[in-house]
């Protein structure tokens, strides 16, 4: 089945520095990938969707220069987050859409910001 | 490994109906589940949850009921309307917090 992995699946950075996050779709490609930040009591926050080769759709809110992504090709997204704060600590998710519309989900990146 | 598994990729159901939605996991440190719907072009939003301390919870028309035991959750919606089509998906999580999903299952109620 499909599969979409996560790279690093947990990462610790100090303040103010960069920090890259990748989603891979492993055997299928992905014209549309999405990112996902986790609240507390696991609620989801929708903060973007990339398509490959073009620009981000950004939610309402969401900082498009803290959160960078790109979406280099049909089976990467990559999101950085720039000068990393605390408040930045988070769970964050990614997710890929395939030709047929499915969605498959990611296993996740903790990231912790000292 | 596949830890939550919903085995039904789609599901059809009569208007007024019940729809009965699957889910199994493997891991049994998982102690939250979750169910969460999602429409087309859109992130998915919380529906339910429940703690590995119940074996049911209820909300409106939509109630989860967990089996430890057998490792299985459902999700049942009485009465199904046709706007609860959608894609359900189960997720679990553990003490650190991560979400694991499953797979989804699209549910259609038809009118």
């Amino acid at each position: 089945g499909a599969v979409v992995s996560q790279h690093p699946s947990w990462v610790i950075c100090k303040s103010g520095t960069s920090v890259k996050i990748e989603c891979r779709s492993l055997d299928f490609q992905a014209t549309t990938m999405f990112w996902y930040r986790q609240f507390p009591k696991q609620s989801l926050m929708l903060m973007a969707t990339s398509n490959e080769g073009s620009k981000a759709t950004y939610e309402q809110g969401v900082e498009k220069d803290k959160f960078l992504i790109n979406h280099a090709s049909l089976t990467l997204s990559t999101l950085t987050v720039t000068s990393a704060h605390p408040e930045d600590s988070s769970f964050y998710i990614c997710s890929a859409r395939d030709l047929r519309d499915e969605q498959y989900f990611g296993p996740g990146t903790r990231l912790t910001v000292t | 490994d596949q830890q939550v598994k919903q085995n039904s990729p789609s599901l059809s159901v009569q208007e007024g109906r019940i729809s009965i939605l699957n889910c199994d996991y493997t891991n049994s440190m998982f102690d939250y589940f979750l169910w969460y719907k999602k429409y087309p072009a859109e992130g998915p939003t919380f529906l339910i949850s429940i703690s590995s301390i119940k074996d049911k919870n209820e909300d409106g028309r939509f109630t989860v009921f967990l089996n430890k035991s057998a490792k299985h959750l459902s999700l049942h919606i009485v009465p199904s309307q046709p706007g609860d089509s959608a894609v359900y998906f189960c997720a679990a999580s553990y003490w650190q917090g991560n979400l694991i999903f499953g797979k989804g299952t699209k549910l259609s109620v038809k009118p």
